[in-house]
């Protein structure tokens, strides 16, 4: 079965502290991977994605991700955060051959002074 | 930049009456796509369109219904509002299935 797993719900980190926000997925077939962040009563943005090519892949506002194959992973991270990364981050994965785009459930990422 | 906009950020509407949702792309996109976003559940999908006149049940399609008479338009219509969709209602549209999507602002809708 496809599916999109973000374990965390909440992740409070200080400013300037690193950060690991973690997605799983399942599938058997190919994949395209995305992280989007949305602020408060805004859409989603898109942050980053990877479609083929170099696993580690870089996005806006600093924030990287890995694919990782056998693990079935594409954790974000971004080595130094700010108060303004305080928002909702979502994992998304589109399935080769099929319409089928699944979101996670959303890491809320807390920014502390 | 691609620009999606939806035609309402705040909506209210009473338990029965019929309810348009409309949602506009300005980029020639030939996905476009409904989602519902509740607290803890995340973003699920409830209609998509790959082609004009074209549409598609998602997850939970039940309540719902859709129309796409021109490629930029996508209208979501609650045929009986219920107070069990009150919720955030996010439009996406992409280029093709595996590009990233874009989404309008979003429009809250309670159903009282």
């Amino acid at each position: 079965a496809q599916s999109v797993t973000q374990l965390d719900s909440q992740v409070p980190v200080f400013e300037e502290a690193p950060v690991e926000l973690r997605c799983n997925y399942s599938s058997s077939v190919s994949v395209y991977l995305f992280w989007y962040v949305q602020y408060p009563n805004q859409g989603l943005q898109l942050l980053l994605k990877y479609l083929s090519g170099s696993t580690l892949v870089k996005g806006i506002n600093g924030f990287e991700a890995e694919f990782n194959k056998s693990q079935t992973s594409f954790h974000l991270r971004k080595p130094s955060v700010h108060i303004s990364d305080t928002a909702e981050y979502f994992c998304a994965v589109s399935f080769r051959g099929t319409y089928k785009y699944i979101f996670g459930t959303g890491t809320r990422l807390k920014v502390l002074a | 930049d691609v620009k999606v906009t939806q035609s309402s950020r705040y909506l209210v509407k009473r338990t029965g009456e019929k309810v348009f949702l409309e949602c506009v792309q300005d980029m020639d996109h030939e996905n476009m796509f409904w989602y519902r976003q509740d607290p803890g559940l995340g973003l699920r999908l409830i209609y998509f369109s790959y082609d004009v006149k074209m549409k598609e049940k998602g997850d939970i399609p039940e309540g719902y219904s859709v129309s796409r008479e021109k490629k930029e338009r996508f209208s979501l219509i609650l045929e009986s509002a219920s107070t069990n969709q009150t919720s955030m209602y996010l439009c996406a549209s992409s280029f093709d299935r595996y590009q990233p999507q874009h989404f309008g602002d979003g429009t809250r809708l309670s159903i009282l």
